[in-house]
């Protein structure tokens, strides 16, 4: 079974602070996504990588930067949080761009 | 720009009824048509998925059915049960490493 795993269930963080959400999929995959989910938004894809080291922008890379150093572990970095940043955010891997997404239980991040 | 457009928002259908949901898209690139299924404090998980090269495909209680000259597709969900309520996203994507697009979601309720 393929396993995607996120870092924290749920986390608290303030205004300004530098946030890290990890992500780390076990199944080899190439591609790896970060969402968030908001109510009576659906999932907005905010950056996503076909690659180590390569990454693209996704509807809402506004106030986010990624990095993904090796293929297993895809990061999302808040480098200011801020409050409306707060939201549930998913992280999914596929072995390729346009098949099946294997998502993660999702970090509900609260900033205060 | 909206790309998918899923209906309706959400859905009460009575046990052993059928449930239906709706997506359109206007992207003719696509070639993949799959439904997740998401359940509370869980991420979304693949549910049924369609290739264009077929019209319908069932599992279970499950069927996708495909008009491609429409570009819509649906999920019928046969003797629904209380344990399918949940929300349910389309997410049709394109070949190459082109993301999926995900719908905005149907909340289903399945009341007895």
């Amino acid at each position: 079974d393929v396993k995607v795993t996120q870092s924290s269930r749920y986390l608290v963080k303030r205004t300004g602070e530098k946030v890290f959400l990890e992500c780390v999929q076990d199944m080899d995959h190439e591609n790896m996504f970060w969402y968030r989910q908001d109510p009576g938004l659906g999932l907005r894809l905010i950056y996503f990588s076909y690659d180590v080291k390569m990454k693209e922008k996704g509807d809402i890379p506004e106030g986010y930067s990624v990095s993904r150093e090796k293929k297993e572990r895809f990061s999302l970095i808040l480098e200011s949080a801020s409050t409306n940043q707060t939201s549930m955010y998913l992280c999914a891997s596929s072995p390729g761009g346009a098949d099946t997404q294997y998502f993660g239980p999702g970090t509900r991040l609260t900033v205060l | 720009q909206q790309q998918v457009k899923q209906s309706p928002q959400s859905l009460i259908v009575q046990k052993g009824g059928i449930s239906i949901i709706n997506c359109a898209y206007e992207n003719t690139a696509f070639d993949y048509f799959p439904w997740y299924q998401q359940f509370p404090g869980k991420g979304p998980a693949l549910l049924i998925a369609i290739r264009p090269d077929v019209s319908e495909k069932k599992e279970g209680r499950f069927t996708i059915s495909f008009n491609k000259s429409a570009k819509q597709f649906s999920l019928h969900i046969m003797d629904s049960q209380p344990g399918d309520s949940a929300t349910y996203f389309c997410a049709p994507g394109g070949s190459g490493n082109t993301p999926l697009v995900f719908g905005k979601g149907t909340r289903l309720s399945v009341i007895a």
